[in-house]
């Protein structure tokens, strides 16, 4: 099984900086087939990059991902108030899918 | 779209039964995800099902003797059953679209173990 560790564990940021969120395989992802989903309490996730830095249908241009084998990164340029919330990672080269336990950007 | 429908409560020890019914759309030809966060937890990946000319379906070992996923065609469903539920299992199921990454998902259903 691949575990994704992801950091930090809490980001605290102002409106307007840029946020780096950090997702560590245990094994390298091939086909960078890497997901970020962005998580509101009470509603689904929902689907930001896949492919490790192809953004799904209608988001912002403000979110990008990087990396590769190892090491991915999210990066969201200038977060705007409603990017305050929860990041979710997930590999899925491999069985069992897997996600990290997540990255909480918060408002500081 | 899809809209999950489950029981709410679920007795220790019996059978969680989940549908997620699509609309706008065939299920046949595509794969099915689901996943659930229990409260408090991250998301956890259950498993998957392709309905793409035979049916293959993946499950996450940490479930897999107690997990399965099928497809009633004919209501345009996807089905999760979950057996021998215990409180660990109260979470908030997701129905997904994708075997990979996931670019839709239901809104979610709250399935709670309890006597």
């Amino acid at each position: 099984e691949t575990v994704l560790t992801q950091s930090p564990g809490t980001l605290s940021l102002s409106p307007g900086e840029r946020a780096t969120l950090s997702c560590r395989a245990s094994q390298s992802i091939r086909s960078n087939s890497l997901a970020w989903y962005q998580h509101k309490p009470g509603q689904a996730p929902r689907l930001l990059i896949s492919g490790a830095y192809s953004r799904a249908t209608g988001i912002p241009d403000r979110f990008s991902g990087s990396g590769s084998g190892t090491d991915f990164t999210l990066t969201i340029s200038r977060l705007e108030p409603e990017d305050f919330t929860v990041y979710y990672c997930q590999q899925y080269a491999t069985s069992p899918r897997t996600f990290g336990q997540g990255t909480k950007v918060e408002i500081k | 779209q899809l809209q999950e429908s489950g029981p709410g409560v679920v007795k220790p020890s019996e059978t969680l039964s989940l549908t997620c019914t699509v609309s706008g759309g065939s299920i046949s030809a595509y794969c099915w995800t689901f996943v659930r966060q229990a409260p408090g937890k991250g998301l956890e990946w259950i498993g998957s099902i392709c309905n793409i000319g035979n049916v293959y379906t993946d499950y996450n070992p940490s479930l897999k003797s107690r997990v399965s996923v099928s497809v009633e065609m004919s209501k345009n469903q996807v089905l999760l059953r979950l057996e021998s539920v215990t409180a660990a299992d109260t979470a908030m199921y997701y129905c997904a679209s994708g075997h990979g990454s996931n670019d839709h998902w239901g809104p979610g259903a709250l399935v709670t173990v309890s006597s």
